[in-house]
């Protein structure tokens, strides 16, 4: 079964510098993965998600991710953070096993961003 | 634009209390899906619908039932509320059963057992 491991359940950052949260994946065929973001009282929102066209994945918001294979990762980037940015934020990977799309989501980063 | 709406957004129950949450899509899509988010356990899939008229459990159905009432509407019932179900529950849906298709998300239904 797919499964994804985010390191960090808090990361801080000043505004304007670099945002890295950290996604690792587990999946024995290639995977789909994807990033949503939470802001607060707020339902999940898509920021992008890899399907194999690409290995560097650009989102919403200034967001990019990078699938590196040899490393299992899909780490969340972006270059200056906006205090808007202050959120949660999850990786999924989509579970084939099943036949059927079922997300595996981590546990979480919660990314502060202080002025 | 109104995506999945879910209500309703706060409820408070006592321990054996039932209860239905509701939810409904207007963006045509096939699929839909419950899951519940508790702090530091991401978001676990508890029901989900690939297609109008089936449903099959998830990761963790116990205590709960649900019903596709059809292409728009997709409830979660609690028969006999616990203190272990207090949680955030959201309800998704996505276009199709596709592995790359994304969820759309409600934003939310703020359950609490007395």
């Amino acid at each position: 079964a797919q499964s994804v491991t985010q390191l960090g359940s808090h990361v801080s950052v000043s505004e304007g510098a670099l945002v890295l949260l950290r996604c690792n994946y587990s999946s024995s065929v290639p995977p789909y993965l994807f990033w949503y973001v939470q802001y607060p009282n707020q339902g999940l929102q898509l920021l992008l998600k890899y399907t194999s066209a690409a290995t560097l994945v650009k989102g919403i918001n200034g967001f990019e991710a990078e699938f590196k294979k040899s490393e299992t990762s899909f780490h969340l980037t972006k270059p200056s953070a906006h205090m808007s940015d202050a959120a949660e934020y999850f990786c999924a990977v989509s579970d084939r096993g099943t036949g059927f799309q079922k997300l595996v989501f981590g546990t979480g980063t919660r990314l502060l961003v202080s002025p | 634009n109104a995506g999945v709406t879910q209500t309703p957004k706060f409820q408070v129950l006592k321990t054996g209390q039932s209860m239905t949450l509701q939810c409904a899509q207007d963006m045509n899509h096939n699929s839909m899906y419950w899951y519940r988010q508790d702090p530091g356990m991401g978001l676990r899939l508890i029901y989900y619908s690939a297609s109008e008229g089936t449903t099959d459990k998830g990761e963790v159905p116990n205590g709960y039932n649900v019903s596709r009432l059809n292409k728009r509407e997709f409830s979660l019932r609690l028969e006999s509320a616990a203190p272990s179900q207090t949680s955030v529950y959201f309800c998704a849906s996505s276009e199709d059963r596709g592995f790359n298709q994304p969820q759309h998300f409600g934003d939310g239904t703020r359950l609490s057992i007395l």
